[in-house]
């Protein structure tokens, strides 16, 4: 399975309410990053976030990482329909120097906002 | 801004063609990676490279070949497209800086193999 494994797998709610994904993986991490991707469209990288942090904020988006139960959520306050996407956790499980930087996506949460 | 440059949005090739998907990034990024996307297996990684001419497997390499001859270019090879490689494929980059790096990506390309 999966190493990141998002829930739920699709979301759907109205513009100003927020929104809120989560992201679960089974083995230790260097860090655990997420992405948006608009339909057909590549992916973009929204926030990244260090296995010794706890909490990161960006703008409307707030991740949070729980290492001791290998999960992560990231909250979308106050939404609007141009939130509407894909958002994929990834996480980068290699040891130092020999990850390059790999990665392993999860299956995604498609978001839908109403306007 | 970081652009990752994929050749074709939309590609249309034939069973047992030869067919070679082309990424340039402009940010003079060490790494490298070709992805596929298929709906409810999310991506996943074919090959990636984190210098010139290096190259290393990913999850899934069978059926697939890459080529490094320069840093900024980075080409994914279907030595003989089956139609089971048809997918959504996608070129990403990111500095070496031993990880903590985030991947930028390409807009994908679109293969169907008939």
């Amino acid at each position: 399975s999966q190493q990141g494994e998002e829930d739920p797998q699709a979301l759907s709610i109205q513009e100003g309410e927020n929104a809120t994904m989560n992201c679960s993986y089974k083995t230790s991490i260097n860090n655990l990053q997420w992405y948006r991707q608009n339909s057909g469209r590549g992916l973009v990288h929204l926030i990244l976030i260090r296995s010794n942090e706890r909490e990161k904020h960006s703008g409307r988006l707030r991740v949070t990482l729980d290492t001791s139960k290998k999960s992560s959520s990231l909250l979308i306050t106050a939404s609007r329909a141009a939130d509407t996407a894909s958002y994929f956790c990834a996480t980068d499980t290699g040891a130092g120097g020999t990850s390059y930087g790999k990665l392993t996506f999860g299956q995604g949460t498609i978001l839908t906002v109403h306007p | 801004d970081v652009k990752v440059t994929q050749s074709s949005r939309y590609l249309v090739k034939r069973t047992g063609e030869k067919v070679f998907l082309e990424c340039v990034q402009d940010m003079d990024h060490e790494n490298m990676f070709w992805y596929r996307q298929d709906p409810g297996l999310g991506l996943r990684l074919i090959y990636f490279s984190y210098d010139v001419k290096m190259k290393e497997k990913g999850d899934i390499p069978e059926g697939y070949s890459v080529s490094r001859e320069k840093k900024e270019r980075f080409s994914l090879i279907l030595e003989s497209a089956s139609t089971n490689q048809t997918s959504m494929y996608l070129c990403a980059s990111s500095l070496v800086d031993f990880s903590n790096q985030p991947q930028h990506f390409g807009d994908g390309t679109r293969l169907s193999i008939l």
